[in-house]
C-alpha cells in the first residue's frame, strides 16, 4: 500500500499569513496515463469532509483561489496564501494512483495563534 | 446541486450487522464510481470501498473484505453498504462520497459498535 506522511501534523498561523502543508509518498503518484491523482481534501470543525484539489493542482468548484497545490513524484504541497478564519480545521491529501487502497494522509490541523 | 444523504448507521452489539444507504441527486448518478469513506472517533480519514458504475468492479479495505459488501441501484439513485460480523473497530462515521476522487460527500451517519 501507498503511504501518505504529512508534515507538520499541527500548524499554528497568524490571520493573514501564509501556511503550507507537505505530503510525501513512499512511491510516485504519476499513473501509466500521465496523470497524477494526489487529491487535497479539507475538513472543518463538525462538517464533511471537502474536496479542494484534485489531481495535484486543480482547484475544485467555489475554492478561493488562495488555495493551491503543486508537486510532483512523491512530493506534493498546499498553500494558503492568506490564512482567514474559516480555514481553521484538518486538511488531508489522499492517493488515488496505486489503488486499491485508496489511501490518505494523516491530516494536519490548523488552527489559528 | 449535488446532494448526497445517508441514513441507517445506529449502535449495534458486536457481532452484528448493519445496512448504510445513500441516496443521491443532483447528478446522473450511474455516470460515476460511488465510494464508502469512514473516519473514527478523533481519527483521519479511511477509504473503505467503492463500486463502478454498472457494479463490475468492486474494491475493498482489507481489514473489511469478506464482512462488508457496497451495492448500488441505479434505478434508485442509491449506495448501500451492507455490514456484517461488525467490531468495535468499525465504530466510525461512514460517509458515501461521488466518484473514485471523492469529488463531493455526504453529511455521514454514525456507526457505533459496542455492547
Amino acid at each position: 500500500d501507498v503511504v501518505m506522511t504529512q508534515s507538520p501534523l499541527s500548524l499554528p498561523v497568524t490571520l493573514g499569513q501564509p501556511a503550507s502543508i507537505s505530503c510525501r509518498s513512499n512511491q510516485s503518484l504519476v499513473y501509466s496515463d500521465g496523470n497524477t491523482y494526489l487529491n487535497w481534501f479539507q475538513q472543518r470543525p463538525g462538517q464533511s469532509p471537502r474536496r479542494l484539489i484534485y489531481k495535484v493542482s486543480n482547484r475544485d468548484s467555489g475554492v478561493p483561489d488562495r488555495f493551491s497545490g503543486s508537486g510532483s513524484g512523491t512530493d506534493f504541497t498546499l498553500k494558503i496564501s492568506r490564512v482567514e478564519a474559516e480555514d481553521v480545521g484538518f486538511y488531508y491529501c489522499m492517493q488515488g494512483t496505486h489503488w486499491p487502497p485508496w489511501t490518505f494522509g494523516q491530516g494536519t490541523k490548523v488552527e489559528i495563534k | 446541486e449535488v446532494q448526497l444523504v445517508e441514513s441507517g448507521g445506529g449502535l449495534v452489539q458486536p457481532g452484528g450487522s448493519l445496512r448504510l444507504s445513500c441516496i443521491a441527486s443532483g447528478f446522473t448518478f450511474n455516470n460515476y464510481w460511488m465510494s464508502w469513506v469512514r473516519q473514527a472517533p478523533g481519527r483521519g480519514l479511511e477509504w473503505v470501498a467503492n463500486i463502478q458504475q454498472d457494479g463490475s468492479e468492486i474494491y475493498y479495505v482489507d481489514s473489511v473484505k469478506g464482512r462488508f459488501t457496497i451495492s448500488r441501484d441505479n434505478a434508485k439513485n442509491s449506495l448501500y453498504l451492507q455490514m456484517n460480523t461488525l467490531r468495535a473497530e468499525d465504530t466510525a462515521v461512514y460517509y458515501c462520497a461521488r466518484g473514485q476522487w471523492l469529488g463531493n460527500w455526504g453529511q455521514g451517519t454514525q456507526v457505533t459498535v459496542s455492547s
